[in-house]
C-alpha cells in the first residue's frame, strides 16, 4: 500500500525565494497534519487540516508560512518569502478519524529536508 | 558560534539483548499512545499502540505496557537487531483531540 508521499526529498534554495512543499496523503484519510523537525525544538505541529478544511494553524510560525488543502488528496506547505531559520525537515502526516472517541495513529512521509541559505 | 540541540537520552545494548525504552506522559486526560521509530533520512514509522483500557498490549517482538497510575510507558523490543537502531518516540492522545502530543525521544544504538 502507498504511505505518505511528499516531495520534493530534499530542497536547497536561497533565502527570499519562494519554497512549495507537496503531500499525498494516505488514500482514505480524512485528516492531514504538517509538522517541522529540527535538532533544537523537535517534532513541531504546525497546521492540521480534517476534510480538507484547516482546523488549527496555531503552530504556524509566522505569516510567511501557508498551507492549503485543495482536495482529499493533495496539501501544499508554502513558506514566502524564506530565511535560513526555516531550514529544518519538513513532514506531513495523514490518519483516518475512525469516529469521534476511535483513536487513530498517524501516518508519516518521509520528509523534506529544506536547507535555506 | 556552537549550536544547541535536543539532547536526545540514549539506550545503547548489543545485539540479542532486550531493550526497554521509557516515556513518562503528563496529561492524566490522554487515553491513547503510540511508539514510532524514526531511521535516520526517515519519517516516523507506527510500531504499536495501546488505549487506556489496556496494560500491555503486544505485537511481533515488540510490547507496550501502559502505567496510569504514575502516567509511564514502555516499549519493549526482544531480541534487539542491529537494524532496531533508531530514534524512538512516544506519542499520546486525548480522546476527541485529532493532534497528538510528543515525547522528545530515545536513540537506541544496537551494536553487533
Amino acid at each position: 500500500d502507498a504511505g505518505v508521499i511528499q516531495s520534493p526529498r530534499h530542497e536547497v534554495t536561497e533565502m527570499g525565494q519562494e519554497v512549495t512543499l507537496r503531500c499525498k496523503p494516505i488514500s482514505g484519510h480524512d485528516y492531514l497534519f504538517w509538522y517541522r523537525q529540527t535538532m533544537m525544538r523537535g517534532l513541531e505541529l504546525l497546521i492540521y487540516f480534517n476534510n480538507n478544511v484547516p482546523i488549527d494553524d496555531s503552530g504556524m510560525p509566522e505569516d510567511r508560512f501557508s498551507a492549503k488543502m485543495p482536495n482529499a488528496s493533495f496539501s501544499t506547505l508554502k513558506i514566502q518569502p524564506s530565511e535560513p531559520r526555516d531550514s529544518a525537515v519538513y513532514f506531513c502526516a495523514s490518519s483516518f478519524s475512525g469516529g469521534l472517541y476511535s483513536n487513530q495513529p498517524q501516518h508519516f512521509g518521509d520528509g523534506t529536508r529544506l536547507s535555506i541559505l | 558560534g556552537e549550536s544547541v540541540g535536543l539532547h536526545l537520552p540514549t539506550l545503547s545494548v548489543q545485539e540479542g539483548d532486550n531493550s526497554i525504552i521509557n516515556c513518562a506522559y503528563s496529561n492524566s486526560a490522554s487515553d491513547y499512545f503510540i511508539w514510532y521509530k524514526q531511521e535516520s533520512g526517515k519519517g516516523p514509522q507506527f510500531i504499536i499502540d495501546i488505549r487506556s483500557n489496556m496494560d500491555k498490549r503486544q505485537g511481533q517482538r515488540v510490547t507496550v505496557l501502559l502505567n496510569k497510575t504514575v502516567k509511564h510507558l514502555s516499549l519493549q523490543i526482544a531480541a534487539t537487531q542491529p537494524g532496531d537502531s533508531a530514534v524512538y518516540f512516544c506519542a499520546e492522545n486525548v480522546r476527541g483531540y485529532s493532534t497528538l502530543t510528543f515525547g522528545k525521544g530515545t536513540m537506541l544504538l544496537v551494536s553487533p
